[in-house]
């Protein structure tokens, strides 16, 4: 175990649903992240959080949309879908901003998501 | 801007065999080198760092890598694959002193064959 716990681990879904991907860790950490695997693809980084603040968002789509209520909680609200979307999220987390040297993520088990 | 290339889609591998798994990198900085591993349906895994200090950095379940600066890389090595180390591995590069965002590299799969 990292550290860190996303729920669901699996998710089938409409086009037309609304869901939520969470993610927790318990390391304190200041940064967390969300990204999309997809097969034959590179890892995408879509959102960086600091301090709850968000710091990076790579051009994600609106139908994807973050939260962070608190350091240790990070949400990915889903709504309208496409099935091109079907992938594996994945949520890590960091030290952050100011946290030294040798940056390490630490990443969940991911949620596999199907986009029917 | 930062960069990586893992120029291997697949690596196979016997038993036993020594293995490399190739990384190079591209900064305008001095970098920060990593190697983590995703075994299927999992997330990935830290393997080991490069920050500075000596070149050959040695990490978890007999895994190293050698940063090689002039060559930019930072090859992943190990002196006797096992089977289960078959999985998919990523390198992943910042610079020192930027942001604290990395960038991965595309993966590449290794394949271990008894």
């Amino acid at each position: 175990e990292t550290g860190v716990t996303q729920t669901p681990r699996h998710l089938v879904m409409g086009m037309t649903n609304k869901k939520s991907l969470k993610c927790e860790q318990h390391l304190g950490h200041n940064a967390m992240y969300w990204y999309k695997q997809s097969a034959k693809k590179p890892l995408e980084l879509m959102f960086v959080y600091s301090l709850e603040e968000r710091v990076e968002n790579n051009s994600v789509p609106s139908r994807f949309s973050p939260e962070c209520p608190n350091s240790s909680h990070l949400f990915l609200h889903l709504h309208t879908l496409q099935p091109e979307d079907s992938a594996l999220y994945l949520c890590a987390s960091s030290q952050g901003a100011g946290g030294g040297a040798g940056e390490t993520q630490y990443f969940g088990p991911g949620t596999r998501l199907l986009v029917l | 801007a930062q960069s990586v290339a893992q120029p291997e889609d697949q690596v196979n591998v016997a038993e036993g065999n020594p293995l490399t798994v190739k990384c190079t990198y591209s900064v305008s900085g001095n970098p920060y080198l990593f190697w983590y591993v995703q075994y299927p349906n999992r997330g990935l895994q830290f393997l080991l760092k490069y920050i500075t200090g000596d070149n050959l950095v040695k990490g978890s379940y007999g895994f190293e890598a050698e940063f090689n600066k002039s060559q930019t890389s930072f090859h992943l090595k190990k002196p006797s694959a096992l089977v289960s180390d078959s999985a998919l591995y990523f390198c992943a590069v910042r610079i020192t002193g930027g942001s604290y965002i990395p960038t991965f590299g595309r993966g590449t799969s290794l394949i271990v064959h008894p």
